[in-house]
């Protein structure tokens, strides 16, 4: 089992749908990434959290530790939503902290969200 | 503006050759690393740096080398030993390794295929 799932793996919406992914990961963390990747490649981070919630513009970002659970809302959704979302966290155990003191970043596989006009 | 570059954004090799990729960053940042990306799996990381002169060995290192001579400065080369070195490379940079919940600044990538 991965120690970071997203689901869903694929998602079409229509524009001006509310999207949900959703991120359950298995470790104690320290902080939990939201990324986005475009077609391109490049990948820009829209939030990091440790703890409730964060908003910025159309995007929601949310975290429940007890259940380790995270999700990424999207209101309005609009073709330029389209992209790849990845979850990664950065886990807080001295085994598993490859990268540094701080934690290495373990990634979910992505979700691949697709808005049509 | 600050960011991290990386080059080229694409890059052909035939087997057997190595092949370095370049990743620069100006956000003054201690800590950079290396991940590859295949499709259907999530980011690995190959090496990482928290410090000039010194760099360890991530999830999978095997085939590849790294320096960091320069603070600024990452290269990865993807050697003759990699065997399946067709892959997409990310480079990414945090402020320093010692702060917890620090933010990752990634480039834009290097498509790497071998033929």
């Amino acid at each position: 089992k991965n120690e970071v799932e997203q689901s869903p793996q694929n998602l079409t919406a229509q524009e001006g749908e509310f999207i949900t992914i959703n991120c359950s990961y298995s470790v104690g963390i320290s902080a939990l990434h939201w990324l986005q990747q475009h077609p391109g490649g490049g990948i820009v981070s829209l939030f990091m959290l440790s703890s409730g919630k964060k908003k910025h513009g159309r995007l929601i970002a949310t975290i429940n530790i007890q259940e380790k659970h995270s999700s990424l809302h999207i209101t309005a959704s609009h073709p330029r939503d389209s992209a790849v979302y990845i979850c990664a966290v950065r886990s807080r155990s001295g085994a598993e902290s490859r990268g540094g003191s701080q934690g290495n970043l373990i990634f979910g596989k992505g979700t691949k969200l697709s808005v049509k006009p | 503006d600050g960011g991290i570059t990386q080059s080229p954004k694409y890059l052909f090799r035939k087997e057997g050759q190595n092949v370095t990729l370049s990743c620069e960053q100006n956000l003054n940042h201690d800590a950079m690393y290396w991940y590859r990306q295949d499709p259907g799996q999530g980011l690995r990381l190959i090496y990482y740096s928290q410090i000039v002169n010194d760099f360890q060995k991530g999830d999978i290192a095997e085939g590849y080398s790294v320096s960091r001579e320069k603070k600024e400065s990452f290269p990865l080369t993807v050697t003759s030993a990699q065997k399946n070195p067709t892959a997409f490379y990310l480079c990414a940079s945090s402020i320093e390794s010692g702060r917890v919940n620090t933010e990752a600044f990634f480039g834009q990538g290097t498509r790497l295929t071998v033929v």
